[in-house]
C-alpha cells in the first residue's frame, strides 16, 4: 500500500476565504472517508464516498462546505467563506468496500483560520 | 451504534503490558468492537476488531467479556511507540466507515 495522501498538511487563510483539500486514496478502495478533528476530540465523521456517489453527510457538513469524488478516485473537499470555527484538522480515510475492511487513514490537512 | 467510554488516561511502563478498558454496555448483537491508535500529528491507525470472541494479531490482543459489554486492548510489551491516543469504537460491519470516536484513551508508555 502506498497508503492514503492528502494535500496540504497545513492551510493557513483568513476568515472569509476559500480552501480546498486534495485526499488520493489507496487505488483499489472504492470507499472514501472525510473526517473532522479538533484539538483533544476523537475524529467527527463528515461524509463518504463509494466511488464517484456520495452517499452520506453528516448533519456537521455546512453548506459552505462541499466534496466531490468526480471520478471514483481522488476526492476534494471545500469549505467556502471560512470561519475561525472552521479550524480543525481534516482527515481523508479510504477502504474496499464489504465485510470489516478497515480503514485507512491519511495524515490529514491541518487547516488554521485566521 | 453503541456508545463506548474509556478512562482519559492511563501510564505504562516500558515493556509490560498495557490493558487498556472499554466499556459498551448498550451494544448490539450485530455491532462489531474495534480499536485504533492515533499517534501525534498522524491519522489513525487500525489495530484490531472483534464481535465475540477474543482476537490477537500482531499488534495487539483484544478481549470481549462474555456478555459484550466491556472489552479490553491488550499491548504485551509496551514501548514508547505505543505512546498514543486509544479509541474503541462499535459499530455494524459494513458500516465501519461511520464510526464515531470518542475522546479515548491517552496511552503514555514511559521508559
Amino acid at each position: 500500500d502506498t497508503g492514503v495522501s492528502q494535500d496540504p498538511r497545513h492551510k493557513i487563510t483568513k476568515r472569509g476565504q476559500n480552501v480546498t483539500f486534495r485526499c488520493d486514496p489507496i487505488s483499489e478502495h472504492n470507499r472514501l472517508y472525510w473526517y473532522r478533528q479538533t484539538l483533544g476530540q476523537g475524529p467527527e465523521f463528515l461524509t463518504y464516498f463509494q466511488n464517484e456517489a456520495q452517499l452520506e453527510k453528516s448533519r456537521l457538513l455546512s453548506d459552505r462546505f462541499s466534496a466531490e469524488r468526480p471520478k471514483g478516485s481522488f476526492s476534494t473537499l471545500e469549505i467556502q467563506r471560512t470561519e475561525q470555527g472552521d479550524s480543525a484538522m481534516y482527515l481523508c480515510a479510504s477502504r474496499r468496500t464489504g465485510g470489516n475492511e478497515k480503514l485507512f487513514f491519511g495524515s490529514g490537512t491541518q487547516l488554521s483560520v485566521l | 451504534d453503541a456508545k463506548t467510554t474509556q478512562p482519559p488516561s492511563m501510564d505504562c511502563a516500558e515493556g509490560r503490558a498495557a490493558n487498556l478498558p472499554c466499556n459498551h454496555s448498550t451494544i448490539s448483537g450485530n455491532e462489531y468492537v474495534y480499536w485504533y491508535r492515533q499517534i501525534h500529528s498522524q491519522g489513525p491507525q487500525y489495530i484490531i476488531h472483534g464481535l465475540k470472541n477474543n482476537e490477537t494479531n500482531e499488534m495487539a490482543s483484544l478481549i470481549i467479556t462474555e456478555d459484550r459489554k466491556s472489552s479490553t486492548l491488550i499491548l504485551p510489551h509496551a514501548t514508547l511507540r505505543d505512546t498514543a491516543v486509544y479509541y474503541c469504537t462499535c459499530t455494524r460491519g459494513g458500516s465501519q466507515g461511520n464510526l464515531i470516536f470518542g475522546k479515548g484513551t491517552k496511552l503514555s508508555v514511559k521508559p
